[in-house]
């Protein structure tokens, strides 16, 4: 079965500092998604980014990078310069294709990410 | 456009009551999962409905249920309240294209059971 594994539960770091946020996951599929939510304190899921398992480039948005190996299962999310605004719980997930035909996601714990000023 | 509406947002009931939320996917999604996050067990699959068919369902017991009407709208229903059923229920909808959809999460509606 799918499994995603999120090891730092909470990460306190100062403004500007950089942070990454690691993520492991576990599939038998060969095709496959994976993803990273922000939820802030209101609650809702904030999509940052999907990957699909055949594109193994890095990924840069502003702030924002993302590392994925497939070779350790592992699809890092890097914030630089980080901003109190980057306070959240941060999610990674993996899509999990079920008997339906539907996709599902699995998640990880998430990790709390504290940015002080 | 209209992200995903979810109703009520904050909700109180006691032990062994009943309770509906509703959630109003994206205009033209038709496809609806639900989600329950709580602090131990975080976020976990409950159902999902595509053309008011449920097509699959996570691991929960029966008290556990869902529908979803002809203009995509969906409910879900949890009878008998436990207090473990106290979470945030999260609602997300897809386009439901060739390929991957992605889910686009709703605010969510806080439940607490005492």
């Amino acid at each position: 079965a799918q499994k995603v594994t999120q090891a730092q539960t909470e990460i306190s770091v100062v403004e500007k500092e950089d942070v990454t946020l690691d993520c492991v996951y576990e599939t038998r599929d060969t095709t496959y998604y994976l993803f990273w939510y922000k939820q802030p304190p209101s609650g809702e899921l904030v999509f940052l980014i999907r990957r699909n398992s055949f594109d193994e480039q890095n990924e840069i948005s502003g702030r924002y990078s993302w590392n994925f190996q497939k070779s350790t299962s592992s699809f890092n999310f890097t914030i630089t310069a980080s901003q109190v605004v980057d306070s959240a719980v941060y999610f990674c997930a993996l899509s999990e294709l079920t008997q339906g035909g539907s996709e599902k996601l699995v998640f990880g714990k998430g990790t709390k990410l504290t940015v002080n000023p | 456009k209209a992200g995903v509406t979810q109703t009520p947002r904050y909700l109180i009931k006691t032990r062994g009551q009943q309770v509906t939320l509703s959630c109003s996917p994206i205009s033209g999604h038709r496809s609806v999962s639900w989600y329950q996050q709580t602090p131990g067990q975080g976020l976990q699959f409950l159902f999902e409905y595509f053309s008011e068919t449920q097509r699959n369902k996570g691991n929960f017991p029966g008290r556990f249920s869902g529908r979803q009407f002809s203009n995509s709208r969906s409910e879900m229903n949890v009878s008998t309240l436990e207090l473990g059923d106290s979470a945030l229920y999260l609602c997300a909808s897809s386009l439901e294209l060739a390929g991957y959809n992605e889910q686009f999460f709703g605010p969510g509606t806080r439940l607490t059971v005492l």
